[in-house]
This record gives structure tokens, C-alpha cells and sequence, in this order.
């Protein structure tokens, strides 16, 4: 089946370490999303890629930067993490030449806390 | 600014009762949709409604959408134990077509 993959799904971190997110997908779709998730405030935009060359912050991109190495992967970075970035962190995509362009595929979702 | 406000927060109901959620946005809009998350897990889609419609119907989901008022409610009938989980209405955020989702009601279904 065509997927949308997150790897790690849980990881624990320190304060100030480097950490990477990373996302795969095989749905062949354009467009990839990175959001965050905390109880009670649903999810929040981080970055998106609607191209390999075309990345974009969303809501919440400051302490983020990400890459899109190619249209099937697209990864988050935490340059310095801090506890403030403890949450679950999820992956998804849309096809722009669907009708329904916009309807969103989410990955399984990465648990990250940062002690 | 959230686009998608849902209402209640929380619901819970016995088995085999409905289910109605609702969601108010700001701004207009060319279609919404209802998302589904069980505990943990990554959303899923459940249905798409787009502005010149005024109901649509997925096995036991009703939904129906009424722009004069910028609202959306979302039926579930015959409840069951497994539908237990956090439902999200999303709506596209301007020209770029991202979507915005609310914060989402949690559903309770009791056997």
C-alpha cells in the first residue's frame, strides 16, 4: 500500500542536542507537511513543501528548519531542542492534480520528548 | 488565528445513540473537511464537502455544510464503541490551499 512513513516513532532527547525527523512517503504526491501537535491545541503548521525547491514556514517555524531531499522525503530538524518542543510530531501529504487537492495524508507520528 | 472551531470540546455518548459535532470558521471557503484521530495515531480522512454542497453521506456520517452561517456539523449515526476518538474539522487557508485544522472534539463512545 502506499504509505506515509515517520521514523523515529518515540524518541527522547536532552536539552540542546540536534535532532532530526524524518519522513517518506510512496504515494507519489507534490506536497508535504510537517505539523506538531499538543493536547488541547490541535495541530499546529510547521513548515510545507508544495516542490523539492519550494519550502515554506508555517505557523510555528522558529527553533525549525527542514529539507526536502526529494519528493518522497521530507525531514524536520530541532537545531538545539528544548522541553518547550515536546510533542508528537506529524508527517503528511496531498496530491495538487487531485481533484480534491488539499485532502491530507498523515503519517503515524513521531513522540518526541526533549528532557 | 484558528480558522475551524469545533463544538462540543468533548461528547460522550452510549453506543448506538448519534453523534452530531459542529464547526464554525471564519473566512469563505471552497470546501471542508472532518478528520478522525485515534489516540496517538495520525489523522485520518473522512470526508471532504465542498462549498456549492449542502450534504454529503459516507456509510453512517452525515455532513453538512451551511456558508451563510460558516458552520459544519458532522453526524455520526448508530454510534459504536470504536468510533471513540478525536474528530477534526480542516478548512484550506487561503490561496495556497494549506489546510488549518480546529482543535478538535473528543467522542466517547460507551458499550
Amino acid at each position: 500500500d502506499a504509505d506515509v512513513t515517520q521514523t523515529p516513532r518515540n524518541r527522547i532527547t536532552k536539552t540542546g542536542k540536534r535532532i532530526m525527523l524524518e519522513c517518506s512517503q510512496t504515494k507519489g504526491h507534490d506536497r508535504m507537511y510537517w505539523y506538531r501537535q499538543d493536547p488541547g491545541l490541535g495541530l499546529q503548521l510547521i513548515y510545507y513543501s508544495f516542490d523539492v525547491k519550494d519550502i515554506n514556514k508555517g505557523e510555528i517555524s522558529d527553533g525549525y528548519s527542514v529539507s526536502r531531499q526529494a519528493q518522497a522525503k521530507f525531514s524536520l530538524s530541532l537545531e538545539s531542542a528544548i522541553p518547550n518542543q515536546t510533542a508528537l510530531y506529524f508527517c503528511a501529504t496531498s496530491d495538487s492534480q487531485r481533484v480534491s487537492y488539499n485532502e491530507q495524508f498523515f503519517g503515524p507520528g513521531t513522540r518526541l520528548t526533549v528532557l | 488565528s484558528q480558522q475551524g472551531e469545533e463544538d462540543p470540546q468533548a461528547l460522550s455518548i452510549q453506543e448506538g445513540e448519534n453523534a452530531t459535532m459542529n464547526c464554525s470558521y471564519k473566512t469563505s471557503i471552497n470546501n471542508l473537511q472532518w478528520y478522525r484521530q485515534n489516540s496517538g495515531r495520525g489523522l485520518v480522512h473522512l470526508i471532504l464537502i465542498r462549498s456549492n454542497e449542502r450534504e454529503k453521506h459516507s456509510g453512517r456520517l452525515r455532513v453538512t455544510l451551511d456558508t451563510s452561517k460558516k458552520s459544519s456539523s458532522l453526524l455520526i449515526t448508530a454510534s459504536r464503541a470504536a468510533d471513540t476518538a478525536s474528530y477534526f474539522c480542516a478548512t484550506p487557508d487561503g490561496a495556497n490551499s494549506k489546510l488549518t485544522f480546529g482543535k478538535g472534539i473528543t467522542l466517547s463512545v460507551r458499550p
